[in-house]
């Protein structure tokens, strides 16, 4: 049973370029949630989504940040755009039914902004 | 606006002995916390938990003590061992059942043989 994936595992972007990030939950899971990790910082909440909804994005900047969860394929984070303080890492997390007791991670995708 | 708090970026501690890390937080809404263990190039992977009508939770060698009045939290680790090396997060949740976990910046561990 593959854990949470995540790819690419390391993503290089100049500014103003787009950066996708991709995340695929744990089989049967259906509940994502996005968070960032700016450097010598915890992890920091973006965005909760279910399948085709998008349940509490709170966390995510106002612009040039959106996600989603398609009812087929993984959940995209997309930075429009992006600029040298955008550079973090990417953590996804998945659950089966919602929840933060049952949160397992993927090992991230660190974003490099030139 | 740090509402998680751990205010030791490191600790060092010999094999065998007792580790012992600490959490404050400050938003009394807080009512379920977790401690997370994340070893470089990997995601967190979680450790323990404490609801906030315990004030302890005992996992093996691990164990969370949770005192709400001074709004403080450790982990425990006991014997600790060289695999023990790694950053550990605290994280709390908000009461109304939350979806979002708010992180403290961790603290990086080595247990050295």
């Amino acid at each position: 049973n593959a854990g949470v994936m995540q790819n690419p595992r390391h993503l290089v972007r100049r500014r103003g370029q787009e950066a996708r990030l991709r995340c695929s939950p744990m089989k049967g899971h259906s509940h994502v949630y996005w968070y960032r990790q700016l450097p010598e910082e915890g992890l920091k909440f973006m965005v909760y989504l279910q399948k085709e909804n998008i349940i509490d994005e709170s966390g995510m900047p106002k612009e040039r940040f959106s996600a989603e969860f398609p009812k087929e394929g993984p959940s995209i984070l997309r930075i429009q755009q992006v600029v040298r303080g955008d550079s973090a890492a990417y953590f996804c997390a998945s659950s089966p039914a919602g929840g933060v007791e049952k949160l397992f991670f993927g090992s991230g995708t660190q974003l490099s902004v030139l | 606006d740090q509402q998680v708090k751990q205010n030791s970026p490191s600790l060092s501690v010999q094999e065998g002995r007792i580790s012992i890390l600490n959490c404050d937080y400050t938003n009394s809404m807080f009512d379920y916390f977790l401690w997370y263990k994340k070893y470089p190039a990997e995601g967190p992977t979680f450790l323990i938990s404490i609801s906030s009508i315990k004030d302890k939770n005992e996992d093996g060698r691990f164990t969370v003590f949770l005192n709400k009045s001074a709004k403080h939290l450790s982990l425990h680790i006991v014997p600790s061992q060289p695999g023990d090396s790694a950053v550990y997060f605290c994280a709390a949740r908000s009461k109304g059942g939350s979806e979002k976990l708010v992180f403290g910046k961790g603290t990086k561990l080595t247990v050295n043989p």
